[in-house]
């Protein structure tokens, strides 16, 4: 398995709502991230997980919550989000947290906050 | 903070013309990697390169690190109707203190003209 999933593909919610996205991979990789992406512009890190420990926290508000239930698992809950937070939210995940290596994406899940 | 200059920002060529994009810093780099990006999806690792001088091909693709560590120049050649997309360049600083950050440049937009 050489992917990096991610559910939902798309989610709708208000701004009240409390939902989760969801990544998965099975590559034995250590290190797992949250991007954010708007329209036309490239990803911007807002987390990373190294050993299944949060390692960088981008300066994100507190809307956002990141979980890392085990090595292949990386969640991130979402509560009372704002209009400008509807994105695309990429997962990606790395081989080894101590060398750079190669960044591999999921497909992202299209969140729309209305 | 670190910045990444790629260029060109969109171009429009031919079907069947070969393409050259390039990234350049200010400061040297450890790493470069290449990522392509089609609407509605996340991005995929086209080329990683992790020494001066190195050059890469995967395909039609060729990508080269830069002798300086200071740039890295992605070229396809004989461009078809799926190679349009947005190409990302990336990479990880020398002077970065986290193995487990990369920065993106803002990307350059293929269209191929029927």
């Amino acid at each position: 398995d050489t992917e990096v999933t991610q559910t939902p593909k798309h989610l709708v919610m208000g701004m009240t709502n409390k939902k989760s996205l969801k990544c998965e991979q099975h590559m034995g990789h250590r290190a797992m991230y949250w991007y954010k992406q708007k329209a036309k512009k490239p990803p911007e890190l807002m987390f990373v997980y190294s050993y299944e420990k949060l390692s960088i926290n981008e300066s994100v508000p507190s809307r956002f919550s990141p979980e890392c239930p085990n090595s292949s698992l990386l969640n991130l809950h979402l509560h009372a989000l704002q209009p400008e937070d509807s994105a695309l939210y990429l997962c990606a995940s790395s081989q080894e947290p101590d060398r750079v290596n190669e960044q591999f994406f999921g497909p992202g899940t299209r969140l729309t906050v209305l | 903070g670190q910045q990444l200059n790629q260029s060109p920002q969109s171009m429009f060529i031919q079907e069947g013309e070969d393409v050259s994009m390039n990234c350049t810093s200010s400061s040297i780099f450890n790493t470069w990697l290449w990522y392509k990006q089609e609407p509605g999806e996340g991005p995929v690792l086209l080329i990683a390169l992790y020494k001066a001088g190195e050059l890469t091909s995967n395909g039609r693709l060729t990508a080269q690190f830069g002798i300086t560590r200071k740039d890295s120049f992605l070229n396809i050649s004989a461009s078809i109707p799926s190679d349009v997309g947005i190409y990302f360049c990336a990479g990880h600083p020398k002077n970065m203190n986290r193995d487990d950050k990369i920065i993106f440049g803002k990307g350059t937009r293929l269209h191929i003209l029927p």
